[in-house]
């Protein structure tokens, strides 16, 4: 069954360091996503990414985070100068349909910022 | 704005009982449904949907979700827990014309043997 696939499983950086978190989404499926979940609480929406473009974010996207789909595959998640709150599980999510469809999530990048 | 509220925290059911997990939900236009399920340590997993039609629909290992326009919930369903059923569940509304999914605050359900 085809899945989504995301690396690292758990990256540990220093505050003020950058970060990419990479995922592979279901090679077929059009649109793309980042959540993230603080201690396996709520699941907050940050970034859809539709026609290689950015198509909604939320207010918690700001410019310290980028998104970017630098081939065929990969779809990155870059968070810039790390801060201690951005501490989270990051998942990469993708959907073969824009409105009905269902997201596939991948495993998730644990995210530790000391 | 859309919005999703599940009122439980937490549930609790003994194996063989029917489980109710509940669902409102706050959109314009007619809204696009959804529950995962997310066990520990893994990703969230697609349990079902109600996009139109038949109110009740049915989803992966034996649950199903009611869909109820007037009440504006969407509520969680299985005739027969599972031990196995434990697990953290999302309720999930995404508005007609956007691209974001909202997600719940997630409830915690424990099946007891």
């Amino acid at each position: 069954e085809p899945e989504v696939t995301q690396t690292p499983s758990h990256q540990v950086t220093q505050m003020g360091q950058e970060v990419i978190l990479r995922c592979v989404p279901i090679s077929n499926h059009l649109y793309f996503y980042w959540y993230r979940q603080i201690l396996g609480q709520k699941v907050e929406f940050l970034v859809s990414f539709y026609n290689n473009e950015i198509s909604e974010k939320s207010e918690i996207f700001d410019d310290q985070f980028s998104v970017e789909r630098p081939d065929g595959s990969n779809f990155t998640l870059k968070i810039r100068s790390t801060k201690l709150e951005d501490s989270a599980m990051y998942f990469c999510a993708s959907s073969e349909r824009g409105q009905g469809g269902e997201l596939f999530f991948g495993e998730g990048s644990r995210l530790t910022v000391l | 704005a859309q919005s999703v509220a599940q009122p439980e925290d937490q549930v609790n059911v003994a194996e063989g009982n029917p489980l109710t997990v509940k669902c409102t939900y706050s959109v314009s236009g007619n809204p696009y449904l959804f529950w995962y399920v997310q066990y520990p340590n893994r990703g969230l997993q697609f349990l079902l949907k109600y996009i139109t039609g038949d109110n009740l629909v049915k989803g992966s290992y034996g649950f199903e979700a009611e869909f109820n326009k007037s009440q504006t919930s969407f509520h969680l369903k299985k005739p027969s827990a599972l031990v196995s059923d434990s697990a953290l569940y999302f309720c999930a509304v995404r508005g007609l014309g956007g691209f974001k999914t909202i997600f719940g605050a997630g409830t915690r359900l424990f099946v007891k043997a």
